[in-house]
């Protein structure tokens, strides 16, 4: 069975750092595409940072480009987000999903919160 | 890249169809055979419904459905059942620098 588990959200001040994890287990993450996704309070999906099934190519949001990076760990089997220069608008909840633009996100975790307040 | 726009709300009675309509450019929805739909209960991660435009992954009722007409993307579920009240979502693959757009999201309510 496909499980993903966040970790690694809380209360940042603005300008601050953070990095998220989300723990794979049922497959291996370096076999698959993979992608981050925040919904900010009471708000819509909007789609974070990507990182392909082979060769590792990133992608990232316009909203975070040059400031988040995502990448993944294939001894731990984890899927990572390092967050920096965080603002406020970035306070959201952060999920982890496998898939890719064919097979959508058919799974993901139960999402890890971020706020980013002084 | 612009946010597709779906209406903000839709209602219907049960076993009544209701269509949510998921529209786009000609740069993501229009230009891409890859558009999905999520369901989203409060305080849930999103489940997916619909892959490329109109296929159901395992698991996901008959009752919901997908189609695309140039730029606008539609979901219909029909038969509509009370545990269908839920915020729904639609994505595009986009050839921009933005790699995958979402809707705007739209509230399901069974009256």
């Amino acid at each position: 069975e496909v499980q993903l588990l966040e970790s690694g959200g809380g209360l940042v001040q603005p300008g601050g750092s953070l990095r998220l994890s989300c723990a794979a287990s049922g497959f291996t993450v370096s076999t698959y595409a993979m992608s981050w996704v925040r919904q900010a309070p009471g708000k819509g999906l909007e789609w974070v940072s990507a990182i392909g099934h082979s060769g590792g190519a990133t992608y990232n949001a316009d909203s975070v480009k040059g400031r988040f990076t995502i990448s993944r760990d294939n001894s731990k089997n984890t899927l990572s987000l390092q967050m920096n220069s965080l603002r406020a608008e970035d306070t959201a909840i952060y999920y982890c999903a496998k898939g890719d633009r064919r097979s959508g996100w058919a799974h993901w975790g139960q999402g890890t919160l971020v706020t980013v307040s002084s | 890249q612009s946010a597709l726009t779906q209406p903000p709300s839709a209602s219907g009675s049960p076993e009544q169809s209701v269509t949510i309509s998921c529209t786009g450019t000609s740069s993501d929805v229009g230009g891409s055979n890859y558009v999905s739909w999520y369901q989203q209960h409060p305080g849930k991660a999103p489940k997916l419904i619909i892959y490329e435009v109109n296929k159901r992954p395992s698991g996901v009722p008959d009752r919901f459905s997908g189609s695309k007409s140039g730029n606008t993307a539609s979901l219909t579920v029909s038969g509509l059942q009370a545990e269908d009240e839920a915020d729904y979502y639609c994505t595009s693959f986009a050839v921009s620098n933005t790699l995958y757009v979402f809707g705007t999201g739209t509230k399901v309510t069974v009256l």
